[in-house]
């Protein structure tokens, strides 16, 4: 079946430090692939997705590019704000009924 | 802008009481989505919905059940809620097909004693 893998957190990064978060995954086909944020709490909302392969996926400053070949996702940011912290999650859809496969969450803390 | 809510932020029941959560969304979105949220675990899917009175089981059904009687709204049932349903519960709400954003409500805390 569907699986994500996350690289474990908590995450803890100076204020304007670069941010990589580490996603792979296992799926049957050609998925498209997430980066959900969970700000402390809320609800998870879309950071940004890529529908196909080489497709990169930019909001807010972050960036994630969908590589085929290693089967990955990684979240990138040049310089992380304290107002970055919170949960993301890396996501990938398969097709059929909108079911969505979520990886475990990488907490991100900033610190000033 | 899509809104999700859902009945309570934080509820507090006893082993054995039946718990109802209930969720609402205002974009008319045909497909509906229970998760519940774990430390470590991540989010585990329950139930989700994609046409009203439609449901089908998740990764994690078992301990409880779901209605949905108008499109917009979606309730998880916990028919005995027991301590290992203590959880986070998500709703999320999509419209259509093919790879299109989940909108989440704010989690509900549920505490079972």
């Amino acid at each position: 079946g569907d699986s994500v893998t996350q690289m474990e957190g908590p995450v803890t990064l100076s204020e304007e430090a670069f941010l990589t978060i580490n996603c792979t995954y296992t799926a049957t086909g050609y998925p498209s692939l997430f980066w959900y944020v969970q700000y402390p709490g809320e609800g998870l909302q879309l950071l940004l997705k890529a529908t196909k392969a080489d497709d990169k996926g930019s909001n807010k400053g972050f960036e994630a590019t969908y590589r085929k070949e290693t089967t990955s996702f990684h979240l990138e940011k040049g310089s992380v704000q304290v107002s970055d912290s919170a949960v993301y999650f890396c996501a990938l859809y398969s097709g059929g009924y909108q079911k969505v496969t979520f990886g475990t969450g990488t907490k991100l803390q900033v610190i000033p | 802008d899509v809104k999700v809510t859902q009945s309570s932020r934080y509820l507090v029941k006893r082993t054995g009481e039946k718990v109802f959560l209930e969720c609402v969304q205002d974009m008319d979105h045909e497909n509906m989505f229970w998760y519940r949220q774990d430390p470590g675990l991540g989010l585990r899917l329950i139930y989700f919905s994609y046409d009203v009175k439609m449901k089908e089981k998740g990764d994690i059904p078992e301990g409880y059940s779901v209605s949905r009687e108008k499109k917009e709204r979606f309730s998880l049932i916990l028919e005995s809620a027991s301590t290992n349903q203590t959880s986070m519960y998500l709703c999320a709400s999509s419209r259509g097909q093919g790879a299109v954003e989940q909108y989440f409500g704010p989690g509900t805390r549920l505490t079972v004693t």
